[in-house]
């Protein structure tokens, strides 16, 4: 079964530092584009980053970039979401998410659409 | 950025009915890269369609998904009890994309 299982959510005082991983299974991990998006519950889904296949290139949303870091590591299969200088607005439900990717005769084609999502891990920052 | 409204925020209609939502976007997104997402109350959400038209893999033929440019919609044909939840668009077409706010199907 393709899953993703986050973790390492908690309460935090603002300005403080959370570590959330994203373990996976059931697919090659090492293929795929992964996702970091964010939801304060009632609202709506928001992206906050993503790495890619090897790691080696890192996007993130303007309103995390320079406090967050994505990182993954494929031999674990786990992906990471290090944040530090935690403010009261990123209290939220973090979800890692797989991106979506089309594979044509010689290549394959990343997206930022996401195909499988964790169940998300509550991160509150009070 | 690419905004992408949602309408109507909510939709009350009964088990069987059709529900037609909307995702209007306030530019043309590049190769109709729009993405229909379906969430429960507590879960994650669920990719339902991408590309504007195809579903995603598992998905009952009763979703469907039409639009180009800037004009999307998602239809369900005939509404089952699993399906009252809330969907949400996205574009993919200039990175990193962009969610809606979301539309809400609820039991009338």
């Amino acid at each position: 079964e393709v899953q993703l299982v986050e973790s390492g959510g908690g309460l935090v005082q603002p300005g403080g530092s959370l570590r959330l991983s994203c373990a996976a299974s059931g697919f090659t991990f090492r293929g795929y584009w992964i996702h970091w998006v964010r939801q304060v519950p009632g609202e709506g889904l928001v992206w906050v980053s993503r790495v890619n296949a090897d790691g080696s290139d890192m996007v993130y949303a303007d309103s995390v970039k320079g406090r967050f870091t994505i990182s993954r590591d494929n031999a674990m299969n786990t992906l990471y979401l290090q944040m530090n200088s935690l403010r009261a607005e990123d209290t939220a439900v973090y979800f890692c998410a797989r991106g979506g990717r089309f594979c044509g005769s010689s290549s394959c084609y990343n997206y930022y659409y996401m195909d499988v999502w964790g169940e998300g891990t509550t991160v509150t920052v009070s | 950025d690419i905004v992408l409204t949602q309408s109507p925020d909510t939709l009350s209609l009964s088990p069987g009915e059709r529900a037609t939502l909307s995702c209007r976007a306030s530019q043309t997104i590049t190769s109709n890269y729009l993405a229909w997402y379906q969430q429960k109350p507590g879960q994650a959400p669920r990719l339902l369609i991408y590309g504007a038209s195809r579903r995603a893999t598992g998905i009952p033929d009763r979703f469907s998904g039409s639009g180009s440019g800037t004009d999307f919609t998602l239809t369900i044909t005939r509404l089952e009890p699993e399906d009252f939840a809330v969907y949400h668009c996205q574009q993919y077409g200039i990175s990193p994309g962009t969610f809606g706010q979301g539309s809400k199907v609820e039991v009338k």
